[in-house]
């Protein structure tokens, strides 16, 4: 089975300043999917950012961009220039691309950002 | 943009009683989901759903839930007698395809509240 890690609970950043959550998973699997999922306190789950395990390519989308580290199970996410917007609880997490489609997600981080 | 969409936002149950939490997919999608987020920890799988049948189902989603699509718009899930931890955010997600890198779309969340 598949498993997501998030070893920090909290994380907080001045405004403006860059940040960056850690995320590490384990799988026995060659062709997955990761996500960072932002959830505020309105708590809808919204989809950040995505990388495709085969792309070699780190995604990047605005603010936002990881770095995965597929040999090292690795995918943190980097958020540039933060904003009090991005106040949040963010999540990792994984999927196969075949069989089981379902999400795993890590314990999630909780970010601040401090004006 | 289309969205999901769960009603109720909010439900008050005492335990023992049935609720029936209700989801509307995006139109052209195929695959559904049910997940459960117990305050303060993270986003559990509960089951999936394709073709009117359960695909997948966690340890979680024991005899006292089920799922239904009664009318081909609407995705249900059942919780025959409530338990005090059954309180949690249930989120529906869809899917158009059930491989490949279309993300899962995640609707607001109804919060259960069992006392």
């Amino acid at each position: 089975a598949q498993t997501v890690t998030q070893s920090q609970p909290e994380m907080s950043v001045q405004e403006a300043e860059t940040v960056t959550l850690s995320c590490t998973y384990d799988t026995s699997e060659s062709d997955y999917y990761l996500f960072w999922y932002k959830q505020p306190p309105s708590r809808q789950m919204i989809l950040v950012i995505r990388q495709e395990a085969y792309k070699q390519q780190n995604a990047t989308e605005n603010r936002f961009s990881v770095n995965f580290q597929k040999a090292a199970k690795s995918f943190s996410l980097k958020i540039s220039d933060s904003q009090l917007g991005d106040a949040a609880m963010y999540f990792c997490a994984y999927r196969n691309n075949f069989g089981n489609e379902k999400l795993t997600f890590g314990t999630g981080t909780r970010l601040t950002i401090i004006p | 943009e289309p969205e999901v969409t769960q009603t109720p936002s909010h439900q008050v149950t005492q335990m023992g009683q049935e609720v029936i939490l209700r989801c509307v997919p995006i139109s052209n999608h195929l695959y559904f989901y049910w997940y459960r987020q117990i305050l303060g920890q993270k986003v559990e799988f509960l089951v999936s759903f394709y073709n009117n049948e359960i695909s997948e189902k966690s340890e979680i989603f024991d005899d006292q839930f089920s799922v239904e699509r009664p009318d081909g718009s609407n995705f249900t899930l059942k919780i025959r007698s409530t338990k005090l931890e059954d309180s949690a955010m249930y989120f529906c997600a869809s899917r158009g395809s059930r491989t490949g890198f279309d993300e899962q779309y995640f609707g607001p969340g109804t919060r259960l509240t069992v006392t």
